[in-house]
């Protein structure tokens, strides 16, 4: 069975720096893209970032550009968030999810999410 | 960027009704829609892909069509575990965006 579990979410000062984690299994991680989405309180979803099976393309959404590094690690079977300089709006539940079907991908499966508070 | 628009933002139907969301893009995206279910603090679920695929273990009321700027995800009979928030994701182009939801609610 495909799973992703997220991990690291919790409160934190505005400013301030947060690791998020998503552990996979149940299939060959390094043969995917993967991505994080994120939802903030009773809002939508919002794609976030994605990066390559290897690691050497990362792409962003314009708001975390230069704050936010997505990274994986294929012998750990692991992906991570790395969150710079947080502010407020960046409050919210963050999904880390496998792409799927080539250039035009979408998402699936998602895991159960992680929240991130960002207040003081 | 392309903005996605589905409608309507909410919708109440009954068990057994046929029920049908829209999602419009800004611009053209040829036939890369991807449409989601959300249940209430549970992570989204793919139901259909590339417009009308229908995603393995979806259940065959769900369908999607469409293309170009206007697509559309129907319900042919609802059943009690189908009210939830539906989202449609255009794949065309990054950054991928999303429509705002539709809540499908209980009549």
């Amino acid at each position: 069975e495909v799973q992703l579990v997220e991990s690291g979410g919790g409160l934190v000062q505005p400013g301030g720096s947060l690791r998020l984690s998503c552990a996979a299994s149940g299939f060959t991680f390094s043969n995917y893209w993967m991505s994080w989405v994120r939802q903030a309180p009773g809002k939508g979803l919002e794609w976030v970032a994605n990066i390559k099976q290897d690691g050497t393309e990362k792409y962003y959404v314009d708001s975390v550009k230069g704050r936010f590094t997505i990274s994986k690690d294929n012998a750990k079977n692991s992906l991570y968030l790395q969150m710079n300089s947080l502010r407020a709006e960046d409050t919210a539940v963050y999904y880390c999810a496998r792409v799927v079907g080539g250039s035009y991908y979408w998402f699936d499966p998602w895991g159960q999410g992680t929240l991130v508070t960002v207040s003081s | 960027d392309i903005q996605m628009t589905q409608s309507p933002s909410s919708l109440y139907a009954s068990v057994g009704d046929r029920v049908t969301i829209t999602c419009r893009a800004s611009q053209s995206i040829s036939s890369y829609l991807n449409w989601y279910q959300q249940k209430s603090g549970k992570a989204p679920k793919l139901l259909i892909y590339t417009a009308s695929s229908l995603q393995s273990g979806v259940p065959s009321r769900f369908s999607g069509s469409g293309s170009g700027t206007d697509f559309t995800l129907t319900i042919s009979s609802l059943q009690p575990e189908d009210f939830a928030t539906y989202y449609c994701q255009q794949s065309y182009s990054t950054p991928r965006s999303f429509g705002q939801g539709t809540k499908l609610e209980i009549k």
